[in-house]
Parts: C-alpha cells; sequence; structure tokens
C-alpha cells in the first residue's frame, strides 16, 4: 500500500490565484481529514469527511471548500489564495474506529507559500 | 476553552538520556490519545496510542503513561538517540462518537550527542 499520498510536494502561487490540493488514499479508510500547519506550531483541522458525500468543517474552513466523491479521494480547493494561507498542508486517513481506535494515517504533505 | 496543551515547548536531552515529554488535557471525556512523531519536513508518524481505560502501555524504548485524575499524558523515550530528535504532539480523542482527534502544538525534543 502507498498509504496517503499528496500532490504536490510544493507550490508557489499568487494572490488570488486557484488551485486543489490533491489527496488520495489506498488503505480503504472511511475519514479523511485536511490540516493546515503554519511555522512552529500545530495542526489546524480545516475539513474533513465520514464517507463519499459527506464532508464537514473543522476549526478553520475559510477560504477552502472540499469534495468526496469517492473513498480514496479527498482534494482541497483554494479558490482566491491569500498570504495567510501559507503553510505546509497535511492529508490524514483512519479506518472507522469501531475497536475504539483512531489512530490518523498522515501523508508528506504539501508546503505552499501565496506571495 | 478546552484543550490540549503541552508545559514544554522544547526539551534538549543529552544522548542515551532518558526522554519525557508531557502533556495537559482538559476534556474529561475523552477517550483515546495519541502521541505522534513528527521529524523535519514530514507528516506526522504514529508513535503510541493508549485508551482512557488503561494507565500504561509500553512500546519498543515508548511508554505513554496516563493519569486521569490530573488529566495528565506523558512519553517516555528510553535511551534517546540523535534519531528521537522531532517534534512530538500529543492528540486527543475527545470521547464516543467524535470525528476528529484536538491536537497539542507540539513539544520539540533535542537530543545532544
Amino acid at each position: 500500500n502507498a498509504g496517503v499520498t499528496q500532490t504536490p510536494k510544493f507550490r508557489i502561487l499568487k494572490i488570488g490565484q486557484s488551485m486543489t490540493l490533491q489527496c488520495t488514499q489506498d488503505m480503504n479508510h472511511n475519514y479523511m481529514y485536511w490540516y493546515r500547519q503554519d511555522p512552529g506550531m500545530g495542526l489546524k483541522l480545516i475539513y474533513y469527511s465520514v464517507g463519499a458525500g459527506i464532508t464537514d468543517k473543522g476549526e478553520v474552513p475559510n477560504g477552502y471548500n472540499v469534495s468526496r466523491s469517492t473513498t480514496e479521494d479527498f482534494p482541497l480547493r483554494l479558490e482566491l489564495a491569500a498570504p495567510s494561507q501559507t503553510s505546509v498542508y497535511f492529508c490524514a486517513s483512519r479506518p472507522r474506529g469501531e475497536m475504539g481506535i483512531y489512530e490518523q494515517y498522515f501523508g508528506p504533505g504539501t508546503r505552499l507559500t501565496v506571495t | 476553552g478546552e484543550s490540549v496543551g503541552l508545559h514544554l515547548p522544547t526539551l534538549s536531552v543529552q544522548e542515551g538520556d532518558n526522554s519525557i515529554i508531557n502533556c495537559a488535557y482538559s476534556n474529561s471525556a475523552s477517550d483515546y490519545f495519541i502521541w505522534y512523531k513528527q521529524e523535519s519536513g514530514k507528516g506526522p508518524q504514529f508513535i503510541i496510542d493508549i485508551r482512557s481505560n488503561m494507565d500504561k502501555r509500553q512500546g519498543q524504548r515508548v511508554t505513554v503513561l496516563l493519569n486521569k485524575t490530573v488529566k495528565h499524558l506523558s512519553l517516555q523515550i528510553a535511551a534517546t538517540q540523535p534519531g528521537d530528535s522531532a517534534v512530538y504532539f500529543c492528540a486527543e480523542n475527545r470521547g464516543t462518537g467524535r470525528r476528529a482527534l484536538t491536537f497539542g502544538s507540539g513539544t520539540r525534543l533535542q537530543v545532544q550527542p
């Protein structure tokens, strides 16, 4: 299994541009998550999904959109990039958690700079 | 508000010593806790987890202790090695049915040779 993969690894955007960060997992996990991590800080939840067709906001959803048309994919869309969105973005997934285990598996991250 | 937090932002230890990283939580409904390690430029990596019905769990060179009375979690790393240098995050699941973990702000562990 490749686990959680993210593309691109790096991207530089100009203010006002749009882009989609891709995330794919091959573990058949129901739950998927998007986080952002600012320098020297912890992870902040942007959006999450508990299954195909279902998404919900996290702590910091403004300026982002998501969709979940398949179990495998959970793209994150930035419509009008702003400097405040400069960050490292991590995608994660986990199984349903029937055994009371909620471990999330993380991708390698996308480093985004908005100038 | 309720949060997961850490006492020490940076911990420096000598190679071979034991390391203890602490984490406080405030939600008494939290039923599951997890420690992640994040090396520079990489995504968080699972270290060890513990459910609230346990007070100790051991892995390879790592032990997690949970004190529900004072809402405190710690990660102990035995015989710390240079490869242990990283940022360590604790996270909690705030009760059955919650769909997302809540992460702390992290502690940087620096291992001196």
